[in-house]
């Protein structure tokens, strides 16, 4: 079964320390997207890639790190920077040039 | 400054009647539109989406009209069924030199359909 896979479903960060939400996709696809969504706001890119061992930031990038080693996995780490970092994390891909991307179900970061 | 407008919060029908769902855009350089739906917890499914060369995209009982020259768009639910029930949101890029570029999303409207 192809898809994305996000893990943890839920996950609880303590006052200076970095958690790290993991993305997988089994769909072979080139580019990969990190989100945030706030209540009643809309979806904010953090950052992206579109290719292995490249990415670029997105809108709201500060205090948050990503890497791409591998085609599949795109993960993104919150960083004790992020001041606020409490939100619903959205990972997408897209087959580059097409612009649909696709969603994983996506991680619960609070903070305690 | 929201490019992607979706200035209602909310919407409710009947079940069997249409749902329109509009949204509106004020970056001009936009020329690819698509609509999710998503429901709580879990992440967007696309739906349908427009090329800025065509006005109208129908799949289904989905259907979305696109008006360039008012930057305005809407997805025609028809008939509305109680499964739709979901946050919609509209988003829309730039299809620039065949790259992917990032999605900008409006803050959705809650539809619900009533039995």
């Amino acid at each position: 079964d192809g898809g994305i896979t996000q893990s943890p479903k839920y996950l609880f960060r303590k006052e200076g320390q970095n958690v790290t939400l993991s993305c997988e996709q089994n769909l072979n696809h080139d580019a990969m997207y990190w989100y945030r969504q706030d209540p009643g706001q809309g979806l904010r890119l953090i950052y992206y890639s579109q290719i292995v061992n490249d990415f670029q930031k997105g809108d709201i990038a500060e205090g948050y790190s990503v890497s791409r080693e591998k085609k599949e996995s795109f993960p993104l780490t919150v960083t004790s920077a992020q001041k606020n970092p409490t939100a619903f994390y959205l990972c997408a891909s897209s087959i580059r040039g097409i612009n649909i991307q696709y969603f994983g179900a996506g991680t619960r970061l609070s903070v305690l | 400054d929201q490019q992607v407008k979706q200035n209602s919060p909310s919407l409710s029908v009947q079940e069997g009647r249409i749902s329109i769902l509009n949204c509106d855009y004020t970056n001009s350089m936009f020329d690819y539109f698509l609509w999710y739906k998503k429901y709580p917890a879990e992440g967007p499914t696309f739906l349908i989406s427009i090329s800025s060369i065509k006005d109208k995209n129908e799949d289904g009982r989905f259907t979305v009209f696109l008006n360039k020259s008012a930057k305005h768009l809407s997805l025609h639910i028809v008939p509305s069924q109680p499964g739709d029930s979901a946050v919609y949101f509209c988003a829309a890029s730039v299809n620039s030199g065949g790259s992917n570029y990032k999605l900008t999303f409006g803050k959705g409207t809650l539809l619900t359909v009533n039995p």
